[in-house]
C-alpha cells in the first residue's frame, strides 16, 4: 500500500510568488490536514479537509489556502510569500475518524523563500 | 485547552541502554495518543497509537503505556541503537475536537 506522497520534495521560491505543494492520501483516507513546521519550532496546523470540503484552519493568514479534490488529494496554496514561510510542511491523512485510526503523515515539502 | 509536554527535550545515552520518554498533557478526555519519530529534515513515522481505553502497546523493542487518569504517556526504548537517534513526538487527540496536539519532542542521540 502506498504512503502519503507529498511533492515537490524541495522547493525555492522568491519573496512575493506562489507556491502550490501537494498532497496524495492513503487510498481510502477521505481527511488531509496541513502542518507547517518552522526551523526549530513545533507544528502548527494549517488546515484540514474532509470530503472535498475545508473543515476548519489554523491561525494563519488567507493567504494560506488550498483545496481538496475528488480523489482525495490535496494541495496547498502560499500566496505573496514572505521569508518567514520557509518551513517544513507536512501532510497527513485519516479515515475521517481520526481520532480513532490515527494519522499518517508523508516525508514533506521543504519551502525556502529567499 | 489542551497542552501537551514531553520531558526531557533532549537526551543522549550510550548504545544499549534501555530508555524512557516521557509525554505529559493537562485533560485527560482523549480519544487516542500516538507516538511518532522524526529524522532531520523529514517527515513523521508513527510508532505506536494507543486507544483510549488501552493501557499500553507494543512494537518490536518499543512499548508506549498510557495512563489517562494522571496525564502521561511513557515511551520505553529497549536496548537503545545509534539508528534510534532522531526526535521523538507525541500526540493527543482530544474529545470533541477534529485534530491531534503535539509536544515539542524530545530529541534523542544514541552514542555508539
Amino acid at each position: 500500500e502506498a504512503g502519503v506522497t507529498q511533492s515537490p520534495t524541495h522547493l525555492i521560491k522568491t519573496r512575493g510568488q506562489q507556491a502550490t505543494l501537494r498532497c496524495s492520501p492513503i487510498s481510502g483516507h477521505t481527511s488531509v490536514y496541513w502542518y507547517q513546521q518552522a526551523l526549530g519550532l513545533g507544528l502548527q496546523f494549517l488546515l484540514w479537509y474532509d470530503e472535498g470540503e475545508e473543515r476548519n484552519r489554523g491561525n494563519f493568514p488567507p493567504r494560506f489556502s488550498g483545496r481538496q479534490f475528488p480523489n482525495y488529494s490535496s494541495e496547498l496554496n502560499v500566496n505573496a510569500l514572505e521569508l518567514e514561510d520557509s518551513a517544513l510542511y507536512l501532510c497527513a491523512s485519516s479515515y475521517r475518524q481520526a481520532g480513532v485510526y490515527g494519522y499518517t503523515f508523508g516525508s514533506g515539502t521543504r519551502l525556502t523563500v529567499v | 485547552k489542551q497542552e501537551v509536554t514531553q520531558i526531557p527535550a533532549a537526551l543522549s545515552v550510550p548504545e544499549g541502554e534501555n530508555l524512557v520518554l516521557n509525554c505529559s498533557f493537562t485533560d485527560s478526555a482523549i480519544y487516542n495518543l500516538q507516538w511518532f519519530r522524526q529524522d532531520p529534515g523529514k517527515g513523521l513515522t508513527s510508532l505506536l497509537l494507543i486507544q483510549s481505553s488501552q493501557r499500553e502497546q507494543t512494537s518490536g523493542r518499543l512499548n508506549a503505556s498510557l495512563d489517562k487518569s494522571s496525564g502521561r504517556s511513557t515511551l520505553y526504548i529497549a536496548a537503545s541503537q545509534p539508528g534510534d537517534s532522531a526526535t521523538y513526538l507525541c500526540a493527543v487527540f482530544p474529545s470533541g475536537t477534529y485534530k491531534y496536539i503535539f509536544g515539542t519532542g524530545t530529541r534523542l542521540k544514541v552514542l555508539a
